[in-house]
This record gives structure tokens, sequence and C-alpha cells, in this order.
């Protein structure tokens, strides 16, 4: 079955400070992309970072970084430097190479505190 | 920036009624799917649709749904005849590109609650 997993439905964390939000999946598939997408109160789900399964490097993008481990179906996503704009649930996501269909998880919703 | 709009934003429907939800993606985008959310569950994927025609679809899309995109700016979902446990915040969903090569952008959602 391919499933993705958040096991953290809540978060908190101070301004300034530097949180990671966990995520596994399961697939038996090797080719593969990972996403995770934010979705901040009342408004749409936007892009955060993308990875892509044959790339050992781990993508980055400003202070949001992944901790990609293919082994252990691992994804966890690290916020530094949190803004109280990084408030939202965020939603982590695989797809298989060559279908249409994004599994997400449940979500992790993230308050980050003045 | 041009963005996914949805219609209506909430709708409150007695069972068995049929339910229209109105989509108007990114102009220039060619994939466009829907997706549910039940309340504290996964975002679930219900159908994608690309060249006017479904190109993949999940379990949950049965019978009772359909997809069209009847004048090329609008993409709708039809639920024909609703349950109780069809309430849940359907998202629409556009990009450029298929699946894993480009993001999609979603809309703000359509919230439907069955009674």
């Amino acid at each position: 079955a391919q499933t993705v997993t958040q096991s953290q439905p809540e978060m908190s964390v101070q301004e300034a400070e530097t949180v990671t939000l966990s995520c596994t999946y399961d697939t038996s598939e090797n080719n593969y992309y990972l996403f995770w997408y934010k979705q901040p109160p009342s408004r749409q789900m936007i892009l955060v970072i993308r990875q892509e399964a044959y790339k050992q490097q781990n993508a980055t993008e400003n202070r949001f970084s992944v901790n990609f481990q293919k082994a252990a179906k691992s994804f966890s996503l690290k916020i530094s430097d949190s803004q109280l704009g990084d408030t939202a649930m965020y939603f982590c996501a695989f797809i298989h190479s060559g279908t249409y269909k994004y599994i997400f998880g449940t979500g992790t919703r993230l308050k980050v505190l003045a | 920036e041009p963005e996914v709009t949805q219609t209506p934003s909430h709708q409150v429907t007695q069972m068995g009624q049929e339910v229209i939800l109105r989509c108007v993606p990114i102009s220039n985008h060619l994939y466009f799917y829907w997706y549910r959310q039940i309340l504290g569950q996964k975002v679930e994927f219900l159908v994608s649709f690309y060249n006017n025609e479904i190109s993949e679809k999940s379990e949950i899309f049965d019978d009772q749904f359909s997809v069209e995109r009847p004048d090329g700016s609008n993409f709708t979902l039809k639920i024909r005849s609703t349950k109780l446990e069809d309430s849940a915040m359907y998202f629409c969903a556009s990009g450029v590109t298929a699946g894993e090569t480009g993001e999609l952008f979603f809309g703000e959602g359509s919230r439907l609650t069955v009674l």
C-alpha cells in the first residue's frame, strides 16, 4: 500500500527557532518525487519544497530544507529561523513517476509563537 | 499572481441531492485534479483530467462522481446523489505539467456538508 504518515498532528515553535516536521512513506516503487506543501489558515496549499528520489542531495529552499533518507523512507522538513508567517498546516506528499496521483499525509499543524 | 479559484466556498445540501463544485484553474495549465479531505483525515486523490478526459481516478471516484471542463476555463466536479460520507473539503488543483515534473497549484477548497 502506498501511504504517507505524519506522526505529529500539532507542533509549536518559538519565533527564530528551528523545528523539524517528520514524514515517512511507504512505496515499493523506485522512481518517485516527494513534496512538502504548506496551507496557511484559510489559504491555498502552496509548494514549499520538492525532492527527486533519485537525488541523494537534500533539497533546500531558503530557510526550508529536507532530510531525505531513502532506505528508511523518511522525508523530514526542517524550518530554520521560524517566522510567524510559517504558521500553517504542512502536508507531506509523494507521487510515483508516470502517474498523476499524489499521496498525501494527514498534515502537521505548526504554530509559531511570538 | 494567478490563482486557482473555487466556488462555492461552503455548500450545505441534503442527502440524495446533486452538487456541482466549480473550479477555475490557472489559464495556461493543462492538468487538472480534484482532491478531498474528510475532517481529520488525509487529503485523498479523486481524479486527474488531461486533454479533456480522465487520466487517472481513485476507488473513491465511483459512478456518483463526474468531472468535466465544459467551456475551456471551468473545471467542475459533480456528485450525483450525495451521501453523508461525502461531507469533506474538496480541493481543485492544476499544473502546467504532469505529476512529478511540476508543482500543483491548489484552490482554497469548497467545504461540502451533507445533512
